[in-house]
């Protein structure tokens, strides 16, 4: 079955950055879409980044766009998130999550890894 | 941006009753050229990660109880639960696919 499992969280000082990984497992992941989306604490969702299934194509949040780097290795199976100049405000457990295509809903996610951005 | 807004932000229903949930989207996610609705449900259980109950705003997810439905065309939508269940204690998002990905602020359900 379809398995999604991050890591990389914890806590960094302003202006910082941190790399998220999530391995993937279960289906083929070089043949389908991928995005992160964030959760701040007690607060809903917001999708942050998309790539396409071969890393052709990326799509960023206002919010992240030109600090978070959304990439992907199809010979680990893993995507990643790298965020530089990090701010409090993306204080949030972040999830990966798999596309059904190229550009649609989001059927399978990961547990998720919270990143603290505080000093 | 696709701005989505729930109503309401929270609701308590009795076991066994209706629970009705509604999504407006601030432009039309029907693609016209295949008719369908880019339009997305998901519960997210205390602790947990969301989990996809509905897409194309009508098709209810493998594996999910069919007292989930969804309904609706262009900017409104509405999910219902036909009979609440001590397990559907969650809050539930919609989602537009239709430019980007943009989710509803959260519809969280309690018991009555």
């Amino acid at each position: 079955q379809v398995h999604l499992v991050e890591s990389g969280g914890g806590v960094v000082q302003p202006g910082g950055s941190l790399r998220l990984s999530c391995a993937a497992s279960g289906f083929n992941f070089s043949t389908y879409a991928m995005h992160w989306v964030r959760q701040a604490p007690g607060k809903g969702l917001q999708w942050v980044a998309f790539i396409q299934y071969d890393g052709s194509n990326t799509n960023y949040a206002d919010s992240v766009k030109g600090r978070f780097t959304i990439s992907r290795d199809s010979s680990k199976n893993t995507l990643y998130l790298q965020m530089n100049s990090l701010r409090p405000e993306d204080t949030a457990v972040y999830f990966c999550a798999k596309d059904r295509w190229d550009g649609g809903d989001f059927d399978y996610w990961g547990q998720g890894t919270l990143v603290t951005v505080s000093s | 941006d696709i701005v989505m807004t729930q109503s309401p932000d929270s609701l308590a229903v009795s076991l066994g009753e209706r629970a009705t949930i509604n999504c407006k989207s601030s432009q039309s996610v029907l693609y016209r050229f295949n008719k369908e609705n880019y339009l997305a449900w998901y519960q997210q259980r205390p602790g947990q990660p969301p989990k996809l109950l509905i897409y194309w705003a009508s098709t209810r997810e493998s594996g999910v109880p069919d007292r989930f439905s969804g309904s609706g065309s262009g900017t409104d939508f509405t999910l219902t639960i036909s009979s609440l269940q001590a397990e559907d204690v969650a809050v539930y998002y919609c989602q537009q696919y239709y430019s980007s990905w943009t989710f509803g602020q959260g519809t969280k359900v309690e018991i009555k």
